[in-house]
């Protein structure tokens, strides 16, 4: 099993720019999560979904749009990339919700200029 | 709302020392608590968790006991070692909201 996988690892935009990260997971979990994580301020939920179809906002939501159409990948959009934008994203996945365990995949570094 | 507040780092110790880094949460309601670390270049990965008051999560010899007197969660290891090195994550989950604290560097010197 890969667990949960990021594409890409690194990328870098230029402001106005869009672009969009896949998540995939193999673990046939229900849930999956987007964090952002940046310096000194831990991981921040942007948006997650209960299962395929369904999508919910986090605490930090605007500027990015998500797609759940099948239940192993969770897609994250910029439709137009700000340099506040720059940093670390992580994809996360869980079979259910509140206590259950989150898979975290290897994450992917955003810079935007 | 739900918040979570860890010791600031970083932390370096030697190997053999004792490591206490310290978690409180505020929580409407019971929340479920984990403990999570990153080491180099990676994704966090679950190290302990524990979902109800007086619970003690462990692993790998890591422990945290859920205080809910003190709203704490405190994680303590007897003896780290230098592949200890990481930076570790309180968080809290209570149904749909998921709250992690800023991390604690731990460095362990041979």
């Amino acid at each position: 099993n890969a667990g949960v996988t990021q594409t890409p690892k690194f990328r870098v935009l230029k402001t106005g720019q869009s672009m969009t990260l896949l998540c995939a997971q193999d673990m046939n979990h229900e849930y999956m999560y987007w964090y952002r994580q940046d310096p000194g301020m831990g991981l921040r939920l942007i948006h997650y979904s209960v299962g395929e179809g369904t999508t919910a906002k986090g605490e930090v939501p605007d500027g990015y749009n998500v797609s759940r159409l099948k239940k192993q990948n969770f897609l994250l959009g910029l439709e137009s990339a700000a340099p506040s934008q720059t940093s670390v994203y992580f994809c996360a996945s869980s079979f259910s919700g509140d206590a259950d365990t989150q898979y975290f995949g290897p994450g992917t570094r955003l810079t935007v200029l | 709302g739900n918040s979570v507040t860890q010791m600031e780092g970083p932390v370096t110790l030697s190997e053999e020392a004792f490591l206490t880094i310290n978690c409180t949460y505020t929580a409407t309601g019971y929340p479920s608590l984990f403990w999570y670390v990153q080491y180099p270049g990676e994704g966090l990965q679950l190290l302990l968790k524990a979902t109800k008051a007086d619970d003690k999560g462990s692993n790998k010899g890591f422990e945290a006991t859920y205080r809910k007197e003190t709203t704490s969660f405190h994680l303590e290891k007897g003896s780290v070692q230098v592949s200890d090195s990481a930076v570790y994550f309180c968080a809290l989950a209570y149904g749909q909201n998921f709250v992690f604290g800023p991390g604690t560097r731990l460095s362990v010197l041979p």
